[in-house]
């Protein structure tokens, strides 16, 4: 069974940094490109980063770039975000989610597995 | 502000069928086949119902249905039933620059 398990969220001051983990199991971690999709109390899902199956391709939403950085660790099956220079918009619950489907350059169609979440919350 | 335009909410009666509508630009959806659509339940996380524009996962009821046309895809849920009450996100890649943008999301109710 698939199973992504995000952790690492809290409170932070705007101007903070905070580290997100995402511990998979039940596939093959290091075959698949993984994401961060956060969303907002209250609102929407966005998309924030992306990395492919070996690291080779990252990509970063606007609002993001910059500041967060995304990793992973093939050995450990788990994916990484940090988080740096927290701004008070950056407050949602993240989620990792598995990326699949028809890939180009780390870039695959759909998410078909998501986490149940972490709550960042950025507040002084 | 969402990239992609959803309706804020949507109602059916058991048994109906309803349309949800995800309106983009020639940028993303008008673009590319790869519109998906995501189920949330309150305090859960997203679940996968149809991807690339009209395909449907494993496990998922063939109540679901996905379509496009021009810049507009859409989400048809047949035989509407109580546990179909949630919140639905459409999804669409936009190209490498922006990737990925989601609609706003839509709440279903079943009256």
């Amino acid at each position: 069974e698939v199973q992504l398990v995000e952790s690492g969220g809290g409170l932070v001051k705007p101007g903070g940094s905070l580290r997100l983990s995402c511990a998979a199991s039940g596939f093959t971690f290091s075959s698949y490109s993984m994401n961060w999709v956060r969303q907002a109390p209250g609102k929407g899902l966005e998309w924030v980063s992306s990395i492919s199956s070996s690291s080779s391709y990252i990509y970063y939403a606007d609002s993001v770039k910059g500041r967060f950085t995304i990793s992973r660790d093939n050995a450990k099956n788990s994916l990484y975000l940090q988080m740096n220079s927290l701004r008070a918009e950056d407050t949602a619950v993240y989620y990792c989610a598995r990326a699949i489907g028809y890939c180009i350059n780390g870039v695959c169609s759909y998410f078909d597995y998501w986490g149940q979440g972490t709550l960042v919350t950025v507040s002084s | 502000q969402s990239a992609l335009t959803q309706p804020a909410s949507v109602s059916g009666s058991p048994g109906q069928s309803i349309t949800i509508s995800c309106t983009g630009t020639s940028s993303d959806v008008g673009s590319y086949n790869l519109v998906s659509w995501y189920q949330q339940h309150p305090g859960k996380a997203p679940k996968l119902m149809i991807y690339e524009v009209s395909k449907r996962p494993s496990g998922v009821s063939n109540r679901f249905s996905g379509s496009k046309s021009g810049n507009t895809a859409s989400l048809t849920i047949s035989g509407l039933q109580a546990e179909d009450e949630a919140d639905y996100y459409c999804c669409s890649y936009a190209g490498s620059s922006t990737y990925w943008v989601f609609g706003g999301g839509t709440k279903l109710t079943v009256l």
